[in-house]
């Protein structure tokens, strides 16, 4: 079955780069049509979509904050990983990787979230 | 970016009632709308994609419907674990975009 699952720093400071690391297991990322994404949450907010990566590495970005993010794939490792820059008190929420099946982006398998705060 | 509007905000339900909720994007995005069920401190499930496919596993009580820009989840008979904030998202075009939620909550 599909499993992902997010890792990185819970607390980072203003103006640090955040890395976040998905890993995964029950597909492979080198699948035609298959992609992975993040989307973040605040707390107690509406989802925000972030990132996406497809397995013949096209990549797309939130125009909001693609100066800031960078999504990357190691197929051999089956993780996905998304660094942002500059960050902010506003950018604290629970952030997510999820599956993107056939060509689309929308998001069938999603990892259990990791919540990062963002204070000095 | 496309604008994903849903309504109510929150909404008040018993045990066995049906609920509509309803979708609405800034312009026209096909039958490119998922359904998504989040309940507190977890990830977000796949309803409905495509509009009006249920995802494998999702009880047949939730439905969808709609194409264009005008789009309904359907819970035919509440249950208990139904009660959850959902949200759309349009996949038609770069970014993706999520409404801002509706809260189904028990009366």
């Amino acid at each position: 079955q599909i499993t992902l699952k997010e890792s990185g720093p819970t607390l980072v400071k203003p103006t640090q780069t955040l890395t976040l690391t998905c890993t995964f297991s029950g597909f492979s990322l080198s699948t035609s049509g298959v992609g992975v994404g993040w989307i973040r949450q605040p707390p107690g907010k509406a989802l925000e979509w972030l990132a996406l990566i497809y397995w013949d590495d096209d990549k797309r970005y939130s125009p909001s904050l693609k100066s800031r993010l960078t999504i990357t794939k190691d197929t051999s490792k089956n993780q996905v990983v998304l660094t942002m820059t500059n960050m902010d008190p506003v950018d604290t929420a629970t952030y997510y990787c999820a599956h993107s099946p056939g060509w689309s982006s929308y998001f069938d398998y999603w990892g259990q979230g990791t919540l990062v705060t963002v204070s000095s | 970016d496309i604008q994903m509007t849903q309504s109510p905000s929150s909404v008040s339900a018993s045990v066995g009632d049906r609920v509509t909720i309803t979708c609405r994007a800034s312009q026209g995005i096909s039958s490119w709308l998922a359904w998504y069920q989040q309940k507190p401190g977890k990830a977000p499930k796949l309803l409905i994609y495509a509009a009006s496919s249920l995802q494998s596993g999702v009880p047949s009580r939730f439905s969808g419907s709609g194409s264009g820009t005008d789009f309904t989840l359907t819970i035919s008979s509440l249950q208990p674990e139904d009660f959850a904030t959902y949200y759309c998202q349009q996949a038609n075009s770069f970014p993706p975009t999520f409404g801002q939620g509706t809260k189904l909550e028990i009366k």
